[in-house]
C-alpha cells in the first residue's frame, strides 16, 4: 500500500517568506507527527496529532511555526517569516493509535532558506 | 524524562566486518527502544524494536540488538557488513505521551 508522502520534496525560499509543507499519512493511521532534522543532527519533535484530540505542540520552536490537520488525513506545517536557521529537512510520520512507537516516515521536505 | 545517547557520530568498517553501533539509554521506567535506518534522501525505516519481550531482538537486513538493563545499553550489531548497509542509524526511546526521542545518529560507512 501507499506510504507516507510529503510535498514538496525540495523547497527554496527567501528569508522572510512563508512556506507550507504538506504530509499525507498512511490511510487509517490516526496519529501524525512532524519532526525537524537539521544537517548532521538527530530528529527534533515538533508536533503530534491524534485523531480529533488537541495536538501536542510542545516541540514547536517559535510562534512562527504552526500546523493543522483535517480529521485523520492531510496535515500542513506552516512556517511564517522564514529564517535561515529554519533550513532543515522536515519529516512527517504516522502510526496506528495502538502502536504509537511504530512510526512510518515520509521522505521529507528539504527546506532551504536563502 | 527518557533519553538515548549514541556513541560515535561516524563509524567506518570494511565490507564483511562486524558492525557495532552503540546506544545507551536513560529511563526511569522500563523502556521501549528502537533502531531506525535512514538511507540517503529517504525517510526513516524501522529496523527493530524492543518492547520488553526477548532481550535479543532480530530486525531486518540481518541486524540485531541486545537489551542489557545492567549496562543501560541497546547496541545494534550485524555480523558481516554489506555495502548496502551504508546509511545513517538512529536509536530512539518511547517517551510516553506518544513521543519518540531520537539520538543524534551514527553515520555508517562501508569500505570495500
Amino acid at each position: 500500500g501507499a506510504g507516507v508522502s510529503q510535498s514538496p520534496s525540495n523547497k527554496v525560499t527567501e528569508k522572510g517568506k512563508d512556506v507550507e509543507l504538506r504530509c499525507d499519512p498512511i490511510s487509517g493511521h490516526t496519529a501524525l507527527y512532524w519532526y525537524r532534522q537539521r544537517l548532521g543532527q538527530g530528529l527534533e519533535f515538533l508536533i503530534y496529532f491524534q485523531g480529533n484530540s488537541a495536538p501536542d505542540k510542545s516541540g514547536l520552536p517559535s510562534d512562527r511555526f504552526s500546523a493543522e490537520r483535517t480529521g485523520e488525513s492531510v496535515s500542513t506545517l506552516t512556517i511564517q517569516r522564514t529564517q535561515q536557521e529554519d533550513s532543515a529537512v522536515y519529516l512527517c510520520a504516522s502510526s496506528f493509535r495502538a502502536e504509537p512507537y511504530e512510526q512510518y516516515f515520509g521522505p521529507g521536505t528539504r527546506l532551504t532558506v536563502t | 524524562a527518557q533519553s538515548v545517547t549514541q556513541l560515535g557520530s561516524h563509524v567506518s568498517v570494511s565490507e564483511g566486518a562486524l558492525v557495532l553501533l552503540r546506544c545507551n539509554y536513560s529511563s526511569s521506567v522500563p523502556p521501549y527502544l528502537f533502531w531506525y535506518v535512514q538511507y540517503p534522501n529517504q525517510g526513516l525505516q524501522l529496523l527493530l524494536k524492543y518492547t520488553s519481550a526477548a532481550t535479543l531482538v532480530k530486525g531486518i537486513n540481518g541486524f540485531e540488538a541486545e537489551f542489557k538493563k545492567s549496562e543501560t545499553s541497546f547496541h545494534l550489531t550485524k555480523p558481516s557488513a554489506h555495502m548496502s548497509d551504508a546509511a545513517e542509524y538512529f536509536c530512539a526511546i518511547f517517551q510516553g505521551a506518544q513521543k519518540l526521542v531520537f539520538g543524534q545518529g551514527t553515520r555508517l560507512t562501508i569500505n570495500p
